[in-house]
């Protein structure tokens, strides 16, 4: 199973772009991208998800380089309220068979 | 609103006193997990049901049962718990397929006493 490395924490300011890249070396021809949020004392919420190259939903980008080893989580403009963990998770076959790992997660902190 | 609950939202129970937490949903998802999170560290997953199809990570201890009686109720059961199970207990759910997502509840804080 792939392994995920993430940087354990961040800051930011209000209005920033912040990127946060992921690390998954030994990522496997069907595993997925994808990235939750999670806020204190409450489940992790889905945020973006991908295969390859770039997508983008009304959250956030998610940029996949063509040996897919990485990837980078970009949330534009940030407020308070993006303060929140974030992981990075590999899915094999995209999340329904099990065998999810959450790595240790991005701390970030938007500071006014 | 289609959702993921989990029931209670905060349960306290005694060191070996046997504990149910219950999730429940509305998005007809055939997939239903359970996690372990304890405090500063990311969610672990324990086991996760396939419609009736029951799977057991590797690690999980025997300690940790659970049912699905049908395809909406989940519940986790926990034996004998103890102080080292003192933890957020989150619930998630997904479709079946390739390239889905898990939907999560808010979760259920165990303390054990």
């Amino acid at each position: 199973l792939a392994k995920t490395t993430q940087p354990i924490s961040m800051d930011s300011y209000e209005g920033q772009e912040v990127n946060i890249t992921c690390s998954h070396n030994n990522i496997a021809t069907n595993d997925y991208i994808t990235w939750y949020q999670q806020f204190p004392s409450q489940g992790p919420r889905f945020i973006i998800q991908g295969y390859k190259t770039k997508v983008t939903n009304e959250v956030a980008s998610l940029f996949i380089p063509a040996d897919r080893k990485s990837s980078t989580l970009s949330l534009p403009r940030v407020s308070l309220s993006d303060t929140a963990v974030y992981y990075c998770l590999i899915d094999p076959y995209g999340g329904s068979q099990g065998n999810l790992i959450f790595g240790k997660g991005t701390k970030l902190s938007v500071k006014p | 609103d289609a959702m993921v609950i989990q029931n209670p939202r905060y349960q306290v129970t005694q060191f070996g006193k046997p504990v149910t937490l219950s999730c429940s949903q509305t998005l007809n998802h055939n997939v239903m997990y359970w996690y372990q999170q304890k405090s500063s560290q990311a969610p672990k997953l324990l086991f996760h049901y396939y419609d009736k199809d029951f799977n057991n990570e590797a690690d999980t201890p025997d300690n940790f049962q659970s049912r699905r009686p049908n395809t909406s109720f989940c519940f986790l059961d926990i034996r004998s718990p103890g102080l080292g199970d003192a933890a957020m207990y989150l619930c998630a759910t997904s479709r079946e397929g390739v390239g889905v997502t898990q939907y999560f509840g808010p979760g259920t804080r165990l303390t054990v006493l």
